[in-house]
């Protein structure tokens, strides 16, 4: 079956990292995502990493992606409170539907 | 260039009426999706709208409905609405031959 699962909450000091970590089920997976919600707002595409692929950076952010596990986990370096938001861990097969986690509020403390 | 624009931003409506979302895509996009997310759940899929076809649908009922019209843009519909239909509907277009989802803002819809 399809399944993405992510803690629901994170709490990180400003200026620390934060890991948003998230198992998925679909093994033929081709893309794994990670999206941003803010408050009343729609989704923003983060980032993003191909099921062949282990890492990627993108500035701030690093995606690690343990296939055999089924793992993927979203870094950013030092947080800021701009990144308190919703994030949502997801997956699909390209041009197929997209199943995304619950989300995982992150939280900054000051 | 404007994203996906979807209309209205709120919409408030009553049980058993029926509604009707719409979408217009990202310009150079061809196909448009259809998500329901309930307050603190992620994004459900509900249907995929390519060359005016539903090209694939999620476990929505009947009640769901949709279009595409030839110039891409989309309508999602909605009838004999529940109060458990509340939720922010978002569109996402893209291009079906090529990586790279752009979702609009949403739809923030209340059934009383």
């Amino acid at each position: 079956g399809e399944d993405v699962e992510q803690s629901l909450f994170l709490s990180v000091r400003e200026g620390d990292s934060s890991v948003i970590n998230c198992t998925y089920t679909d093994s033929s997976s081709t893309y794994l995502y990670w999206y941003k919600q803010e408050p009343g707002a729609g989704l923003q595409l983060l980032t993003y990493i191909f099921s062949n692929m282990d890492m990627k950076q993108d500035q701030r952010l690093t995606v690690l992606l343990n296939k055999k596990d089924k793992h993927l986990s979203l870094r950013i370096a030092d947080t800021q409170t701009g990144d308190s938001a919703i994030y949502f861990c997801a997956e699909s097969m390209g041009d197929d539907k997209i199943i995304f986690g619950k989300g995982t509020r992150l939280h900054i403390l000051p | 260039d404007a994203g996906v624009t979807q209309s209205p931003t709120h919409l408030i409506k009553t049980r058993g009426q029926q509604v009707t979302l719409r979408c217009s895509p990202k310009s150079g996009h061809d196909t448009v999706s259809w998500y329901q997310q309930a307050l603190g759940q992620g994004p459900q899929f509900i249907f995929q709208y390519y060359e005016e076809e539903e090209r694939q649908r999620g476990n929505f009922p009947d009640r769901f409905s949709g279009h595409q019209f030839p110039n891409y843009s989309s309508e999602l519909n909605v009838n004999a609405l529940l109060l458990g239909d509340s939720a922010l509907y978002l569109c996402a277009s893209s291009l079906l031959t090529a990586y790279g989802y752009t979702f609009g803002s949403g739809t923030r819809l209340t059934v009383v």
